[in-house]
């Protein structure tokens, strides 16, 4: 079964420190989808990006990163210089590709609560 | 480009009453999906369309709860009769076949008494 784990319930750190948001998925198939999700106070969920399993470069927009190893199924999450503006809830998730014409739904994690204190 | 749309933002009710929460996704998006999400926990999907037939469903309580897409475009979810536990936010998104990145509403949130 597919599954995917945000170890890290509540962080918390001082603005201008680096912070990193852990994401271990599992899954037997050998092409999926991993997604990362930010939920700010205002309650909106805003997409943040989808890496194909065969991808495995990391990738980097302005300070957040991200850094996919599939050898340690894990997809985290990099805030560089955080900001109070960072502040959400941040969200992982797992899919299969699209099969008979349908997209496949999403594996949540439970979310990690980041707060960014000035 | 416009983001999905839904209405209302926020609706108060008492238990047992009906309410309706209406969603139009992004022009060109074929997957429209409901997801209730409760306070501190993440999202839970109740119903996909692909275009206006069902996808998934598996987890919409469907003594009390209904979803229709006519024309494969907006969307509407129905609770009767609503009960204490439904009080959550209502959350729609759409997607491009294909990628499968959600863009999401801003929601509504129920409140049951």
């Amino acid at each position: 079964a597919q599954k995917v784990t945000q170890a890290q319930t509540e962080i918390s750190v001082v603005e201008k420190e680096d912070v990193t948001l852990d994401c271990v998925y599992e899954t037997r198939d050998t092409t999926y989808y991993l997604f990362w999700y930010k939920q700010p106070p205002s309650g909106e969920l805003v997409f943040l990006i989808r890496r194909n399993s065969f991808d495995e470069q990391n990738e980097i927009s302005g300070r957040y990163s991200w850094n996919f190893q599939k050898s340690t199924s894990s997809f985290n999450f990099t805030i560089t210089a955080s900001q109070v503006v960072d502040s959400a809830v941040y969200f992982c998730a797992l899919s299969d590709p699209p099969r008979d014409g349908n997209n496949r739904k999403l594996i949540w994690g439970l979310g990690t609560s980041l707060a960014v204190n000035p | 480009e416009a983001g999905v749309a839904q209405s209302p933002r926020y609706k108060i009710i008492e238990k047992r009453q009906s309410v309706a929460f209406w969603c139009n996704p992004i022009s060109g998006h074929a997957t429209l999906y409901w997801y209730q999400q409760i306070l501190g926990q993440g999202p839970k999907l109740l119903i996909q369309f692909q275009n206006n037939g069902v996808v998934d469903d598996s987890q919409l309580p469907k003594d009390r709860f209904s979803a229709e897409r006519l024309k494969g475009v907006d969307s509407t979810l129905k609770i009767q009769p609503a009960k204490l536990e439904d009080s959550a936010v209502y959350l729609c998104a759409s997607s491009f076949l294909a990628y499968n990145e959600q863009f999401f509403g801003p929601g509504t949130r129920l409140t049951v008494l």
